[in-house]
């Protein structure tokens, strides 16, 4: 069973903030990382896919870094907004997996006006 | 473009009942996933299916069966619920790029509850 963690587990800031939070996952056998975006009531949607050590991914106020030697990302947001407010989930896709994704368990972000 | 549609939205089942998740997508896409999403836990792959025909267990399949006679549709069949079943349930598909790096959408889940 693969093992990917995100910290922290829900995270409150005021609007205008920026804030960070991280998936581990396993350094051996990787294919890719990607980060998804799931406002409540709705479906997950992808943010980012990320696959060299030392990739940087941007789009818009939301960035993300990867480090593959160490197995971890980043997700970063300056500048928060309420529309921000969301789970942020990662998923980690390693060996002959037919594109699967071993999930983290989510970063619940609330951002207060 | 539909994308990936599920039905229903949400279902109510008694313990023992079954009933079958159904989820189409438009895209053409070979790789279609089932998922449940538990309070806490992430989202935890039940079945997948990398073509018609083709269907292998994920990480949580016990309970369940999946069939996958078209490229189009992959439903998901509970046949004794349990409350342990209770859940969102989520279908997603992708196109295969060889590359282990596909982009999952996802459709709008199935809430369901097992009494």
């Amino acid at each position: 069973i693969l093992n990917v963690e995100q910290s922290p587990q829900s995270l409150h800031v005021q609007e205008g903030d920026s804030t960070n939070f991280t998936c581990s996952f396993p350094s051996s056998n990787f294919y890719a990382l990607h980060w998804y975006r799931w406002e409540t009531a709705k479906s997950p949607e992808a943010l980012f896919v990320m696959t060299l050590n030392g990739d940087e991914k941007k789009k818009g106020r939301i960035s993300a870094t990867l480090n593959t030697k160490e197995g971890y990302s980043y997700l970063y947001i300056k500048g928060s907004q309420p529309e921000d407010s969301a789970t942020y989930l990662c998923a980690f896709v390693g060996g002959t997996s037919y594109g699967k994704l071993t999930f983290g368990q989510g970063t619940i972000l609330t951002v207060h006006p | 473009n539909a994308g990936v549609t599920q039905t229903p939205k949400f279902r109510i089942l008694k313990i023992g009942q079954s009933m079958t998740l159904q989820c189409t997508q438009d895209m053409n896409h070979n790789y279609m996933y089932w998922y449940r999403q538990d309070p806490g836990m992430g989202l935890k792959l039940i079945y997948y299916s990398v073509g018609a025909g083709i269907t292998d267990k994920g990480e949580v399949p016990n309970g369940y069966n999946v069939s996958r006679s078209t490229t189009e549709d992959f439903p998901l069949r509970l046949e004794l619920a349990a409350p342990s079943q209770t859940s969102v349930y989520f279908c997603a598909s992708s196109y295969p790029t060889g590359r282990n790096q596909e982009t999952q959408y996802f459709g709008p889940g199935t809430r369901l509850l097992v009494l």
